[in-house]
Order: structure tokens, then sequence, then C-alpha cells
């Protein structure tokens, strides 16, 4: 069955950085768009990045375009997200998730970053 | 940028009944590209609804999407236990997703 596991979530001060990354399992990876979605403590999912199967094709929010790097490694069946000078309002669970074009058909169970003094 | 409003915020029914949730589109959207989630505490979402009208795949037919253009509807029958959650709409604009801001279907 699917599987998509994030990892590399945690506590970090204003200004840091984090690496999040995105196991697969259980299906065609490399075949597959990815995307990163997250979720603000009690508030709704917000699109963060979305990497075409042979990352050619990369798409950001404008509230994460130029801190945020999405990448993945196909032959390790992994999904990336580099984030960079963090914010208090990136806290958040980050969800990796797969799409079929348009709407998000599997989702992780994701790994919460919070950005904090 | 599209924006989806959801109404109603909240939505308290009780298990047997019928819940109906409205999405909004602030420009028309294609109705191959709007979709419906659920979400319970502590989970990740789960995809309800693609297509604007059809179920994922281990939906029950309970749950039914419809609508055109800048108006979506998600019907759930007999609302079971399980059912309530937080259901978000959810659009596909090219190069850019964007979701409504939930509905909360609570226990009366």
């Amino acid at each position: 069955q699917v599987q998509l596991v994030e990892s590399g979530g945690g506590l970090v001060k204003p200004g840091g950085s984090l690496r999040l990354s995105c196991a697969a399992s259980g299906f065609s990876f490399s075949v597959s768009s990815m995307n990163w979605i997250r979720q603000a403590p009690g508030k709704g999912l917000e699109w963060v990045s979305s990497m075409s199967s042979s990352g050619a094709t990369i798409y950001y929010a404008d509230s994460v375009k130029g801190r945020f790097t999405i990448s993945r490694d196909n032959a390790k069946n992994s999904l990336y997200l580099q984030i960079n000078s963090l914010r208090a309002e990136d806290t958040a669970v980050y969800y990796c998730a797969t799409d079929s074009g348009s709407d998000f058909d599997y989702w992780g169970q994701g790994t919460l970053v919070t950005v904090s003094s | 940028e599209i924006v989806l409003t959801q109404s109603p915020g909240t939505l308290s029914l009780s298990p047997g009944e019928r819940a109906t949730l409205s999405c909004r589109a602030s420009q028309s959207v294609s109705s191959r590209y709007l979709a419906w989630y659920q979400q319970k505490p502590g989970q990740a979402p789960r995809l309800l609804i693609y297509g604007a009208s059809n179920r994922a795949t281990g939906i029950p037919d309970r749950f039914g999407g419809s609508g055109s253009g800048t108006d979506f509807t998600l019907s759930i029958n007999r609302l079971e236990p399980e059912d309530f959650a937080v259901y978000y709409c959810q659009q596909f604009g090219g190069s850019w997703w964007t979701f409504g801001q939930g509905t909360k279907v609570e226990i009366k």
C-alpha cells in the first residue's frame, strides 16, 4: 500500500533552517508528482510546493517563494523541502502528498515544525 | 488567485441526518479541478471527491459531490458517527492549488 513518511521537523529559532524529508513506498515514486502542504495549529490547509516526477517543473506558493526549496531523489524514493529564514508563521504540520494532476490522493501523517525563540 | 469560501463554518447535526456543505469560488473553476477532503483530529486529510463529483477509492456512496462554475456542494447522506470531521474543498489553478477554510461537521 502507499506509504508516505515525513521526518525532519522540530523546534527551530526564527531565521533558522530545516530540511524535511518524505520517504515514499508502495507506488511508482519516480513517475509521480509530489507536493508539500502545511497546516498551522488549529488552522486550514495551505499548499506550499509541487515538483513534477522528473523534477523539471516546480511551483511554490507566494508565501514561501525564495525561502523554501523542494527537491527529490527518485533513486531513494524521497522528497525533500529545504526551509530557510524561518518565521513564526511557518509553524505548522508539513505533509507530503502525491497528486494526480489536480488533487492530492495520498498523504503522509505529517511532521511538525515549530518556529520559536 | 481563486479564493474558495466554504459555508457554513460549523454544521451541527445528529447521526442519520443529511449534511450539505457549500464551497463557493471567487471565479469560475473547472469541475475537473475541484476536490473535497475529510480530516479527523490528529490525522492527515483524506481525499473524498475529485472532479467535483467522483468518489475516491474506498469512499462510501453516502458521500456525493455536485456543482459547477463557482458553486459546489458536498452532501453526506445519513451521517455515520465516523463522518463527524472537518471538510475542505480544494481547486487547482494550473500552477497553484488553494483550499477553502473548512467546514466542521459536529455532533448535535
